[in-house]
């Protein structure tokens, strides 16, 4: 079954620490996006990618990298962690056009 | 840049009672539309994609798009308190393919 999987599923990390978060597809999508959501507010896009190698900033990208190493995987990284940075970061795939949208379930960062 | 904006920001209806939400969007080449519902700390769940102007029934959620208001609406026929959750709306472009969503209505159904 196609599917988008995220890990970790939570992680707590120190400030100033490296978080990577990983994202794994089986859509054979083009596109993956990286977005946050805080308590009880819609999702922001932080980094999106449409193909192996690329990668395009979001409308909130300060303070994360993104990685892009081949169709399957999109990695979000933060090289120096912040308690701002506390939240939900969802990752998904798509395809142009009108095809559906594939959310994983969702990665719980907590900075301290 | 796209801005999306949803109303209520909270709903409270009775079980049965029609429910219905409102999202507005900036940009008139968007020409896609999604309503998603986000239970409490879970994921995502699509409930109705729309692309075109009208209406697009998917169970008990209907989406009703009106481009040239810049609104789409959701409306949740008959709602259980297991709809209590809450409802995100998406905009996008096709040639662009990033989703622009809303800060969401939450649901509250009363038995």
């Amino acid at each position: 079954e196609a599917a988008v999987t995220q890990s970790p599923r939570n992680k707590v990390a120190v400030t100033g620490g490296k978080v990577t978060l990983s994202c794994n597809q089986t859509n054979n999508h083009n596109n993956m996006y990286w977005y946050r959501q805080d308590t009880g507010h819609g999702l922001r896009l932080i980094h999106y990618s449409y193909g192996a190698g690329s990668t395009e900033k979001g409308d909130i990208p300060d303070g994360y990298k993104a990685s892009r190493p081949s169709q399957e995987n999109f990695s979000l990284i933060l090289e120096l962690a912040t308690p701002s940075q506390t939240s939900v970061y969802f990752c998904a795939s798509g395809d142009w056009g009108n095809s559906d949208y594939t959310f994983g379930s969702g990665t719980r960062l907590l900075v301290i | 840049q796209q801005k999306v904006q949803q109303s209520p920001e909270s709903l409270t209806v009775s079980e049965g009672a029609m429910a219905s939400l409102n999202c507005t969007f900036s940009d008139r080449s968007s020409d896609n539309f999604r309503w998603y519902r986000q239970h409490s700390g879970k994921g995502l769940e699509v409930l109705v994609s729309i692309f075109s102007d009208g209406e697009k029934e998917e169970g008990s959620f209907t989406a009703h798009l009106n481009r040239a208001s810049l609104h789409v609406f959701l409306h949740i026929r008959e709602p259980q308190p297991s709809d209590s959750a809450l409802y995100l709306c998406a905009v996008s472009m096709s040639n662009y393919n990033v989703l622009y969503f809303g800060s969401g209505t939450k649901l509250t159904v009363e038995p």
